[in-house]
């Protein structure tokens, strides 16, 4: 069945640091890739996402690029902020009913 | 705003107890899902509401019973729950379409303890 598999946390940085948290998946087809974000005490929330090989997904500083040759989907991004602390989720979809597969979640921790 | 609300946020029950989970969506969305997280473990998808019928079901224990009365409201009803359901009960939201993927929004969720 289709997995993802995240880096085990948690990351700690300080601040303005380099961030990258590592995402692989496994999956049939071709599966779109999410990373969603659950700040302290709130619920998940898209991050971003890439659709097809190759692409893209940028939001709030943060990148991901849709590697299909290494099934990864690594989240970056270049200067980190205390105001990212928070659990990082790589996710993806493959089938029916839009079922997302997720990952175990990377605590980061970003310290002044 | 995420557009999706969860009550009660807190929740402290004990093992004979019957209580529900309730969820709203504001969004419009045609599709509503439950989700299970516990520490250390993926989340875990329970059950999918499509067009108010359920479409999915992953094998969850009978104590935990689902109800859809509308494309707004999601339910999620408790009886003689067990401790290791002690978790954060996650709703989400999402339009379904013919084709294309659309992103799934979550509530704040319910944090559960089951004592």
């Amino acid at each position: 069945g289709d997995s993802v598999t995240q880096m085990e946390g948690p990351v700690t940085l300080s601040e303005e640091a380099f961030l990258t948290i590592n995402c692989t998946y496994t999956a049939t087809g071709y599966p779109s890739l999410f990373w969603y974000v659950q700040y302290p005490g709130e619920g998940l929330q898209l991050l971003l996402k890439a659709t097809k090989a190759d692409d893209k997904g940028s939001n709030k500083g943060f990148e991901a690029t849709y590697r299909k040759e290494t099934t990864s989907f690594h989240l970056e991004k270049g200067s980190v902020q205390v105001s990212d602390s928070a659990v990082y989720f790589c996710a993806l979809s493959a089938g029916g009913y839009q079922k997302v597969t997720f990952g175990t979640g990377t605590k980061l921790q970003v310290i002044p | 705003e995420t557009g999706v609300t969860q009550t009660p946020r807190h929740l402290v029950m004990g093992m004979t107890n019957k209580k529900s989970l309730k969820c709203e969506q504001h969004l419009g969305h045609n599709a509503m899902y439950w989700y299970k997280q516990s520490a250390k473990k993926p989340l875990e998808l329970m059950f999918v509401y499509s067009l108010e019928e359920r479409v999915e079901n992953n094998s969850v224990p009978s104590r935990f019973s689902p109800e859809c009365p509308n494309s707004s409201h999601l339910f999620l009803h408790l009886h003689t729950l067990q401790p290791e359901d002690s978790a954060l009960y996650l709703c989400a939201s999402s339009q379904e379409r013919v084709a294309g993927l659309e992103t799934q929004y979550f509530g704040p969720g319910t944090r559960l303890l089951v004592l």
